[in-house]
């Protein structure tokens, strides 16, 4: 069975600091990849996915993910957080294969101090 | 125009208790989905449904049971509410294993 594990598990930056939030996935198959945002006390929104081609993808509110395949990797990158950007963040992966779960890492929190 | 709902927003319930919690999605789609998510954040899926099809049942108490009269709903019924099942639970659906749309949640507390 696939896992997806994420390197953090609270981020704390000041704004305008740069962010990168680490995520890895141990499946042998080809997959679709996401990144989700929850803000406090909202559901989860989707900010960026990849499905094939560039491996970088460029999401909503200035964040970026790139894919590496030998890595089994989907980074998340922002170049300078700010305060609204506090919430969870979970990676998630989609195996292509019929049948497999849809599965989330365990998110990672980022607080960002004004 | 809400994408997907779910009702009710709060369900405060004693234990022993049966209840049910509603999900409806407007958007066509062919899945739909169950989620719990503890107090550490962490989002555990229960059941997808696809075509009126049960495709996953990731090892959930039989308490629990998922029941989707048509494709845009997917209903959870909880029997003899515990404890440890308070949550939030997540509804959602997508076309296929594309991008998930959530529901709001449904915060459960079981005193």
């Amino acid at each position: 069975a696939q896992s997806v594990s994420q390197h953090n598990h609270h981020v704390i930056l000041s704004e305008a600091a740069s962010l990168e939030l680490g995520c890895n996935y141990s499946y042998g198959g080809t997959v679709n990849l996401f990144w989700y945002v929850q803000y406090p006390g909202q559901h989860l929104q989707l900010l960026l996915k990849y499905f094939s081609g560039d491996p970088l993808v460029k999401g909503i509110k200035g964040f970026e993910a790139e894919f590496i395949k030998s890595k089994f990797s989907f980074n998340l990158r922002k170049p300078s957080v700010q305060w609204s950007d506090t919430a969870e963040y979970f990676c998630a992966v989609s195996p292509r294969d019929y049948g497999q779960n849809f599965v989330f890492g365990p998110g990672t929190r980022l607080s960002v101090l004004p | 125009d809400t994408a997907v709902s779910q009702t009710p927003k709060y369900l405060v319930t004693q234990m022993g208790n049966d209840k049910s919690i509603k999900c409806e999605q407007n958007l066509g789609h062919d899945t739909m989905y169950w989620y719990k998510q503890d107090s550490k954040k962490f989002l555990k899926i229960m059941f997808s449904y696809n075509n009126k099809e049960l495709i996953i049942n990731e090892t959930v108490p039989n308490r629990f049971s998922p029941k989707s009269p048509d494709k845009a709903h997917l209903n959870l019924h909880i029997n003899s509410l515990e404890l440890g099942d308070s949550a939030v639970y997540f509804c959602a659906s997508s076309i296929g294993y594309g991008e998930q749309f959530f529901g709001p949640g449904t915060r459960l507390t079981v005193l």
